[in-house]
């Protein structure tokens, strides 16, 4: 166990729908790191959060967007979710920044039907 | 942009033997790291080894350790006394040691059978 949450596990949505994956990080971490991994992409970075601050962008697309909370949780929220979204959605947690190793969470599996 | 690169889509080991995973990588930049996570089939990301491209000494956890050649741009993990529980997707990632540099890059992983 990582010490990362995420819920939920699994979420199972239509096009055109809108949802939100929550992350909570490791005690004491103020850094957090969105991922995807689908199929054909592989495991890909989305955005970086530190102390509620945005600090880098992947390939996130202009429909995902996300925040880090005062209580450092952040969420992904995805809207007009399409067929090929379906994927396994991380979270990682680091002390800090970019010295530091970043830990995973147990990942939300969306599928779009 | 940095890119990794595993050649080995599939790799199999009999129980308690010693199998070799490749990875390479490409970056202009010296200050960087390099690690190694593993994805059992329960899909959890786990943290295997991790290695500081400063460091000459391979990185070395329990059974798993490195040959990281910084010339060669080779980071190799090597697993001795392989158990059924190393079976798992094993990837390898590279980051920027610069205080840009926040994100992991992975490559495509190496699905790894062992074998009783």
């Amino acid at each position: 166990d990582s010490g990362v949450t995420q819920t939920p596990k699994h979420l199972i949505t239509a096009t055109g729908q809108r949802v939100t994956l929550r992350c909570s990080p490791r005690s004491g971490d103020l850094s957090v790191y969105w991922y995807q991994q689908s199929l054909d992409q592989g495991l890909q970075f989305l955005i970086h959060y530190y102390n509620g601050e945005e600090r880098a962008k992947g390939n996130i697309l202009e429909r995902f967007s996300a925040q880090q909370f005062p209580d450092l949780h952040s969420e992904l929220n995805l809207s007009s979710l399409e067929l090929g979204d379906s994927a396994l959605y991380f979270c990682a947690s680091s002390v800090a920044g970019y010295r530091d190793t970043q830990y995973f969470g147990p990942g939300t599996r969306l599928t779009v039907l | 942009a940095q890119t990794v690169t595993q050649s080995q889509p599939e790799m199999s080991v009999q129980e308690a033997e010693t199998v070799t995973l490749s990875c390479t990588y490409d970056t202009s930049e010296s200050d960087y790291y390099l690690f190694w996570y593993k994805q059992p089939p329960s899909r959890q990301m786990i943290l295997v080894i991790r290695q500081e491209a400063y460091k000459q000494q391979n990185a070395t956890e329990n059974r798993f350790s490195v040959n990281f050649q910084k010339a060669a741009k080779s980071f190799s993990l090597k697993i001795s006394d392989s158990q059924l529980g190393d079976a798992a997707m094993y990837f390898c990632a590279y980051r920027s040691g610069e205080t840009s540099g926040s994100r992991l890059t992975f490559g495509e992983g190496t699905q790894l059978t062992v074998n009783p």
